[in-house]
């Protein structure tokens, strides 16, 4: 069975600095989703960024980007320029390939990084 | 934008009762999946619906029953509340493929007494 694992139960960086979450999962498949979600505090989960196992370029969304390791099992989230608003606990998720695992698309979740940022 | 809403933010119930949990999609979506938050475990799958009348097990379904009469609509159904089942619940939709997002509702804090 696939897992993820993410290290850090609680971060915290300065306005406008770089901070970078961490996220390793394990898995025997070789086609696989993983994503990162954000839920603020008292507010809907909401999806940052989402990398196909396939390929090899690193996902980008404005000021967040992933580091994608397949070999190391690895998918961090780099949060550049960090504002208040990106508060939040982030869970990062795995999702099999179609066909795959007797699922219909079912999210693997780690158990969150609480990310605080100072003002 | 799609939207998934649940029926309560917050709701407060005793221990014996039958509780019903609703969640409505406007977006058309195949599947749909009731989470269980608590902290320090993230997010874990309770059960899932790819269709409508059509449901699977997730991984902790144990007290817990769902219903999907209508393709917008996934109940989750508490037979009998415990003090343990006290948690946050989550619900999402998705496209049928996996390499679709799964959206999610606001989720319902619920409190059993």
């Amino acid at each position: 069975a696939q897992t993820v694992t993410q290290s850090q139960p609680e971060m915290s960086v300065q306005e406008a600095e770089t901070v970078t979450l961490s996220c390793t999962y394990d898995t025997s498949e070789s086609d696989y989703y993983l994503f990162w979600y954000k839920q603020p505090p008292s507010r809907q989960m909401i999806l940052v960024i989402r990398q196909e196992a396939y390929k090899q370029q690193n996902a980008t969304e404005n000021r967040f980007s992933v580091n994608f390791q397949k070999a190391a099992k690895s998918f961090s989230l780099k949060i550049s320029d960090s504002q208040l608003g990106d508060a939040a606990m982030y869970f990062c998720a795995y999702r099999s390939a179609p066909g795959r695992g007797g699922s219909q698309g079912n999210l693997i979740f780690g158990k969150g990084t609480k990310l605080s940022v100072k003002p | 934008d799609v939207k998934v809403t649940q029926s309560s933010r917050y709701l407060v119930k005793r221990t014996g009762e039958k509780v019903f949990l609703e969640c409505v999609q406007d977006m058309d979506h195949e599947n749909m999946f009731w989470y269980r938050q608590d902290p320090g475990l993230g997010l874990r799958l309770i059960y899932f619906s790819y269709d409508v009348k059509m449901k699977e097990k997730g991984d902790i379904p144990e007290g817990y029953s769902v219903s999907r009469e209508k393709k917008e609509r996934f109940s989750l159904i508490l037979e009998s509340a415990s003090t343990n089942q006290t948690s946050m619940y989550l619900c999402a939709s998705s496209l049928w493929t996996s390499r679709e997002t799964q959206y999610f509702g606001p989720g319902t804090r619920l409190l059993v007494l």
